[in-house]
């Protein structure tokens, strides 16, 4: 199974903070990436597909980039709203596994 | 509007075993590949199993092979996962979600509870 792994596993930031997120695969993915966010109590919410494709609604804030092994998500501006958890996922091979997540809170 | 709808979860004593549902409405769910995710207390997610649109196709994570499996009912809307022989660590939250291959899962319900424990 490919491994997935993030870094860092918490962060700490203010509103309006440019935020990076990193995630690497054990093997090469090809783009097949997905992000999402998930608040205490909610479900996941889809924000990136593909690793750079914006989910229909999601706030332009938020950006996926990498291939490969390597990749990232940015939110340009940090609002309230985006104190959650973050979970990438590989999509390339079964087990379609995530990563263990990154928790953003306030700093 | 797409919802998930997840029933069925509950306290089951070890060995025992327990059948989710899963009510979709506002797609054509005979369209979609179907998945459930689920995520222990305090843990990351863990994709379990997902099932093509007619049945046909049906792949699962290597811990739950052999003790669950994967169905569904187009006629009545409706994805099941019946779960055998269940041990602690399947404690978690049982989400079902909308699957695609192009963006996985774009759709969740709210999850149902399970608990494994004597």
């Amino acid at each position: 199974d490919i491994q997935m792994t993030q870094s860092p596993s918490t962060l700490s930031a203010s509103v309006g903070d440019r935020v990076t997120i990193t995630c690497r695969a054990s093997q090469s993915i090809s783009s097949w990436l997905a992000w999402y966010q998930q608040k205490p109590g909610k479900a996941p919410k889809l924000l990136i597909y593909k690793a750079s494709s914006l989910e229909s609604g999601v706030p332009s804030r938020f950006s996926g980039s990498g291939s490969g092994t390597e990749f990232t998500l940015t939110i340009s501006s940090l609002q309230p709203d985006d104190f959650a958890t973050y979970y990438c996922q590989q999509y390339n091979s079964y087990s379609f596994t995530f990563g263990p997540g990154t928790k953003v809170d306030i700093k | 509007e797409v919802q998930l709808v997840e029933s069925g979860g509950g306290l089951v004593q070890p060995g025992g075993s327990l059948r989710l549902s899963c009510a979709a409405s506002g797609f054509t769910f005979s369209s979609y590949w179907m998945s459930w995710v689920r995520q222990a207390p305090g843990k990351g997610l863990e994709w379990v199993a997902n099932i093509k649109q007619d049945g046909s196709e049906k792949y699962y994570v290597d811990s739950v092979k052999g003790r669950f499996t994967i169905s569904r009912d187009n006629a009545k809307n409706s994805l099941y996962l019946q779960m055998n022989s269940l041990r602690a660590e399947d404690t978690a939250v049982y989400y079902c979600a909308r699957d695609t291959w192009l963006v996985r899962f774009d759709y969740w319900g709210q999850g149902t509870l399970v608990t494994v424990s004597s």
